[in-house]
């Protein structure tokens, strides 16, 4: 079957600008992942999404950072104001429970 | 923040030979798991060890944890020019409604010569 899809692969952006990211889950998975990847910063936790719960934004950088996940599929990852320092891979999982799957992760620039 | 610190930060080693990393990680877990990378993308899950079990395998993977020193390691048997890759600990914390939830270390760089 289908893996985890995010879209755009790649995103250039100019500072101040907002962006969108988005994320396809495995169909049937219950939990969703943001996680973002840089090199001074290794892997962070963004927010979570489970089933109909709350989503944990414990991870999420600032209020810049907002996450919907519509249906319990999909999610858009948005970020206003963009600042260089949000220059990262971006990368969502999906799970059933423990075991998460990546999805290739989108990589965002900005000038 | 990073929960968990890997060592080595990197480890170069001939075909054939057995590679080891390790992991250690500060709070309770209620599991531990090993991820792969590939060029800076998408991770693929390898195994998970729950807090309970002591030694797991999976072909040429071999995982152990040790819950008193907070520390674990993953021996990769027979090594191939192909498992050049990131590897990656990841701890899913004791407690709490967000057991999905996943901390990873700072990742060991492989490298395979053939």
């Amino acid at each position: 079957g289908a893996g985890v899809s995010q879209s755009p692969s790649n995103k250039v952006t100019e500072k101040g600008k907002d962006v969108e990211l988005r994320c396809d889950p495995i169909s049937g998975h219950t939990a969703l992942y943001w996680y973002r990847q840089s090199l001074g910063q290794g892997l962070e936790f963004l927010i979570y999404f489970q089933g109909n719960s709350a989503p944990d934004k414990s991870g999420l950088p600032s209020d810049r950072f907002s996450a919907e996940r519509t249906g319990g599929s999909v999610s858009t990852l948005t970020i206003q104001r963009t600042q260089q320092e949000d220059s990262a891979v971006y990368l969502c999982a999906s799970s059933l429970k423990y075991e998460q799957y990546f999805g290739p992760g989108t990589r965002l620039t900005v000038t | 923040s990073q929960q968990g610190e890997e060592d080595p930060q990197a480890l170069s080693i001939q075909e054939g030979e057995n590679a080891t990393m390790n992991c250690s990680y500060k709070t309770s877990i209620n599991n531990l798991q090993w991820y792969r990378q590939n060029s800076g993308r998408g991770l693929v899950h390898l195994i998970l060890i729950r807090s309970n079990e002591r030694e797991k395998h999976s072909g040429r993977l071999r995982v152990t944890l040790d819950t008193s020193k907070k520390s674990s390691s993953l021996l990769i048997t027979a090594s191939r020019a192909a498992d050049t890759a990131s590897y990656f600990c990841a701890t899913s914390n004791a407690g709490g409604t967000s057991y999905g939830k996943l901390t990873f270390g700072q990742g060991t760089i492989l490298t395979v010569h053939p």
